[in-house]
């Protein structure tokens, strides 16, 4: 039973297209995050809800859109795809919003933008 | 802003041999600290972590940490590689004063190779 599951694992498309990512966590935690890693595995925070509450929301074009329909499920949306949104995009979750740290990663969607 | 740094992208050990990975990170006040792995195509996990109190920690697969405030580190160890270790290692920071929230910061990871 996998605790944070994304789809898709892998995600290959063109400039200017749109496209999502979900992901759903069974491990009944409040809070859930987006995090991307870049082609030199350098990861950083782009999003977090927290029970379907935006409570972080790094600098991110606006174009990247996330929805939380229930603290199960966190979404993300990109729009007006770009060659510099090619990353692994990796969702988690954590039990509560402040800072123990211990955070649940899925195993993350690898976007490719032709 | 806080950061971390980790020192060497790569680090390669025999097998057997002693794991250091190292990490500093900026801060006045010390934050939480923390040691991620990840393992070829898969999401990242929890070694260990400092919030307060003992300062070496010990995680998971005989991994453990120091942290120490007059040198800004945390420092990780292994006594013995195994084959099995090879991944990359991220190491973290909780700022104290992001509002509380899990807002880790990474280092740029360092993987590590382990040869026979």
């Amino acid at each position: 039973d996998t605790a944070v599951s994304q789809t898709p694992k892998y995600l290959v498309t063109q400039m200017g297209n749109d496209k999502s990512i979900k992901c759903e966590q069974n491990l009944g935690h409040d809070t859930m995050y987006w995090y991307k890693q870049d082609s030199k595995k350098f990861l950083k925070i782009m999003f977090s809800y927290n029970n379907k509450e935006l409570i972080i929301n790094e600098t991110v074009p606006n174009r990247f859109s996330p929805k939380s329909p229930d603290k199960a499920h966190l979404n993300l949306h990109i729009n007006s795809l770009e060659l510099g949104d090619s990353a692994v995009y990796f969702c988690a979750s954590s039990q509560g919003q402040y800072g123990t740290g211990e955070l649940f990663f899925g195993e993350g969607s690898r976007l490719t933008v032709l | 802003a806080q950061s971390v740094t980790q020192l060497g992208s790569h680090v390669s050990v025999s097998e057997g041999a002693l794991v250091l990975l190292r990490c500093n990170y900026s801060s006045s006040v010390p934050p939480y600290l923390f040691w991620y792995v990840q393992y070829p195509n898969q999401g990242l996990q929890l070694l260990l972590k400092y919030t307060t109190g003992a300062t070496l920690v010990k995680g998971i697969n005989g991994f453990e940490a120091e942290f120490k405030k007059s040198e800004t580190s945390f420092h990780l160890t292994k006594p013995s590689a195994h084959m099995s270790d090879a991944a990359e290692y991220f190491c973290a920071v909780t700022p104290l004063f992001s509002g509380g929230y899990n807002k880790l910061i990474f280092g740029a990871g360092t993987r590590l190779a382990v040869h026979p």
